[in-house]
């Protein structure tokens, strides 16, 4: 299995535009789609990012993913931040057999 | 609109055996463009993958678990299940039922709210 990291916190002001990151340990981050997942405080994870670009509907523009071959990560941009913005989040991928998640970044937005 | 709704008992002894259900309204769990997933989160922590079931049965679970986890489908109620053997106090945090899509690659478009388990003697 391989280990998906992020940064534990990133904290940006209102209206700026913040890029959370997730790379991969082991193999192509192109070998197997990367979701990204929301969650606020209190509440359930919801998936903002699927399929590493696609945004599920409902979702605002303002969230869009990519992935990076170079630095075998993927990445979650958040332009126009609001203050509904800070959450933790989430990215997840899989290799064969398991459900592999990152460990989360706290976004905080101040 | 499906929602899931995760129950059971809050309080579980430690060596006991968990058991959770995942209540699906507003769609039927034998829908074969779904399958439903366990994800879990110890208190003030990340999401952990437990496990996944088809609507043909088949199942598929964390490695590291280590054959404690099962999961289950009761299609007569619209309900899966999730049974965890020999807990400890490390299997203590709020459980997630989660539906995902077949058109896509681990697309998860319904949560549950949750239920939380705490493993104490």
């Amino acid at each position: 299995n391989f280990v998906l990291t992020q940064p534990q916190s990133v904290s940006e002001s209102p209206g700026k535009t913040v890029t959370l990151s997730c790379t991969r340990s082991s193999g192509s981050i192109a070998y197997n789609y990367v979701q990204w997942f929301q969650q606020r405080p209190g509440s359930s994870p919801t998936t903002v990012i699927y399929e590493d670009d696609q945004r599920p509907s409902g979702v605002p523009d303002r969230f869009s993913g990519s992935i990076d071959r170079s630095s075998n990560s993927a990445s979650l941009t958040i332009s126009g931040l609001q203050t509904e913005d800070e959450a933790d989040y989430y990215c997840q991928s899989y290799d064969t057999d398991n459900v592999i998640f990152g460990g989360g970044t706290k976004l905080t937005v101040l | 609109q499906v929602q899931l709704l995760e129950s059971g008992p809050g309080l579980v002894k430690p060596s006991q055996t968990l058991s959770l259900t995942c209540t699906v309204s507003g769609g039927a769990i034998s829908n074969s463009y779904y399958y439903l997933t366990w994800i879990r989160q110890p208190a003030g922590k990340g999401l952990e993958w437990i496990g996944r079931i088809y609507p043909s049965g088949n199942t598929n679970y964390n490695s590291s678990l280590k054959g404690r986890v099962t999961l289950a489908q009761d299609t007569s109620n619209n309900q899966i299940s999730l049974r965890l053997t020999s807990v400890t106090a490390a299997d203590t945090g709020v459980y997630y039922c989660a539906r995902v899509s077949l058109d896509y690659n681990y697309y998860m478009d319904v949560w549950g709210k949750g239920t939380t388990v705490t493993v104490s003697s």
